[in-house]
């Protein structure tokens, strides 16, 4: 148990829909990472928040947007979706703000479906 | 573009021999090397990493060598265990951008008793 803890685990939704997935970092963890993974990718990274700031910016489409609240929770909001949005999104948590020095603890994941 | 290749999709190995997976990367602003395990249904968790500064790095029964001049990493399991069966993704850490890491798309390791 990493310790990070994303909901929901599963989702199915149609296109042009709008869903919201959440993360709890570790405790103690001021830095929030956002990951997607589709089928034949690695690992793409989206977003970096650090105590409520955003801190670095990857592949993120304009459609996809996120936040950290002040307790440090995370949630990734995905609208007008799209099939190929289907994948696995990960979040991750890290103490440090550099967090790629240093490990990251990833969540089990939130598996988005879109039919 | 991807800066990180983890060129073999999948490897089999005999229990107690040893793995060696490997890791290739292009940009010379990488200046440290994470390896990651990936089991089913859970997320990625880190295993072991290795400064620019060095060339090895050991932690158990699990070494990642870093060969800079070919810009190439490799982990060495041994003796590989079935329990290690799992991807295992290679990133590295960009320190011109912002330090973001940088991933492969994986290996899938299968340790057969």
């Amino acid at each position: 148990d990493s310790g990070v803890t994303q909901t929901p685990k599963h989702l199915i939704t149609a296109t042009g829909q709008r869903v919201t997935l959440r993360c709890s970092p570790r405790s103690g963890d001021l830095s929030v990472y956002w990951y997607q993974q589709s089928l034949d990718q690695g690992l793409q990274f989206l977003i970096q928040y650090y105590n409520g700031e955003e801190r670095a910016k990857g592949n993120i489409l304009e459609r996809f947007s996120a936040q950290q609240f002040p307790d440090l929770h995370s949630e990734l909001n995905l609208s007008s979706l799209e099939l190929g949005d289907s994948a696995l999104y990960f979040c991750a948590s890290s103490v440090a703000w550099t967090g790629g020095l240093g490990e990251l603890f990833f969540g089990e994941g939130s598996r988005l479906t879109v039919l | 573009d991807q800066q990180v290749k983890q060129n073999s999709p999948s490897l089999s190995v005999q229990e107690g021999r040893i793995s060696i997976l490997n890791c290739d990367y292009t940009n010379s602003m990488f200046d440290y090397f994470l390896w990651y395990k990936k089991y089913p249904a859970e997320g990625p968790t880190f295993l072991i990493s290795i400064s620019s500064i060095k060339d090895k790095n050991e932690d158990g029964r699990f070494t990642v060598f870093l060969n800079k001049s070919a810009k190439h990493l490799s982990l060495h399991i041994v003796p590989s265990q079935p329990g290690d069966s799992a991807v295992y993704f290679c990133a590295a850490n960009n320190a011109g951008n912002n330090r973001k890491l940088i991933w492969g798309l994986g290996t899938s390791l299968a340790v057969n008793p």
